[in-house]
């Protein structure tokens, strides 16, 4: 089955960064685009990036554009994001998951920036 | 960047009644339209795509129906397990997706 599984918390300080692993399972990882997906606390979902996990190409949503980078480690079959010049508003589960006509998502990754 | 609204923000409701949210879309998504489910501490769960076609496992009572740029989700007879919050969600951008702010049913 289809297993998407995310590194433990984190906490940084200010002006850090922070990088989330995403390691997928049970399917060949080049099938399915990963995206990455945050949910600060008590508010709603809100779309970063999508890495093509075949040709490692990336969509960055505007917002982002300039201090987020996704990779893949395809020899592990996992994923990376990278956010740096973190500040509070950053504080956040993030989650990684395949949104492409099959739907999984990873258990999320919670980032403490303080 | 299309932009998502739902409403109500918050639907207080009963067991057993009748639940229907509503997600417009700043211009048409013709039907690149899904719902999810979020309860806490959990990851968002996939109920509808193409706005009116249910996931697989999700019941009966979830349906839902639109286009372009008006949507509806409607749970026929709450469940305890319904409350929860609700999400539209645009993939007519796919990759470069948006979410709505989510509509809350409680007790």
């Amino acid at each position: 089955q289809v297993q998407l599984v995310q590194s433990g918390p984190e906490v940084k300080k200010p002006g850090a960064s922070v990088k989330v692993s995403c390691k997928a399972s049970g399917y060949t990882f080049s099938t399915y685009g990963l995206s990455w997906v945050r949910q600060a606390p008590g508010q709603g979902l809100e779309w970063m990036a999508w890495i093509n996990t075949h040709s490692g190409g990336t969509k960055y949503a505007q917002n982002f554009q300039d201090r987020v980078a996704v990779t893949t480690d395809t020899s592990t079959n996992t994923a990376y994001m990278e956010l740096k010049n973190l500040g509070s508003d950053d504080t956040a589960v993030y989650y990684c998951a395949i949104i492409e006509g099959v739907d999984f998502w990873g258990q999320g990754t919670l980032v403490t920036v303080s | 960047e299309i932009v998502l609204t739902q409403s109500p923000a918050t639907l207080s409701l009963s067991l057993g009644e009748r639940a229907t949210l509503s997600c417009r879309a700043s211009q048409s998504v013709e039907t690149f339209l899904a719902w999810y489910q979020q309860k806490p501490g959990q990851a968002p769960r996939l109920l509808i795509y193409d706005a009116s076609y249910r996931a697989t496992g999700i019941p009966a009572r979830f349906s839902g129906s639109g286009s372009g740029t008006d949507f509806t989700l409607t749970i026929s007879s709450l469940e305890p397990e319904d409350f929860a919050v609700y999400y539209c969600h645009q993939r007519i951008n796919w990759p470069k997706f948006t979410f709505g702010p989510g509509t809350k049913i409680d007790l």
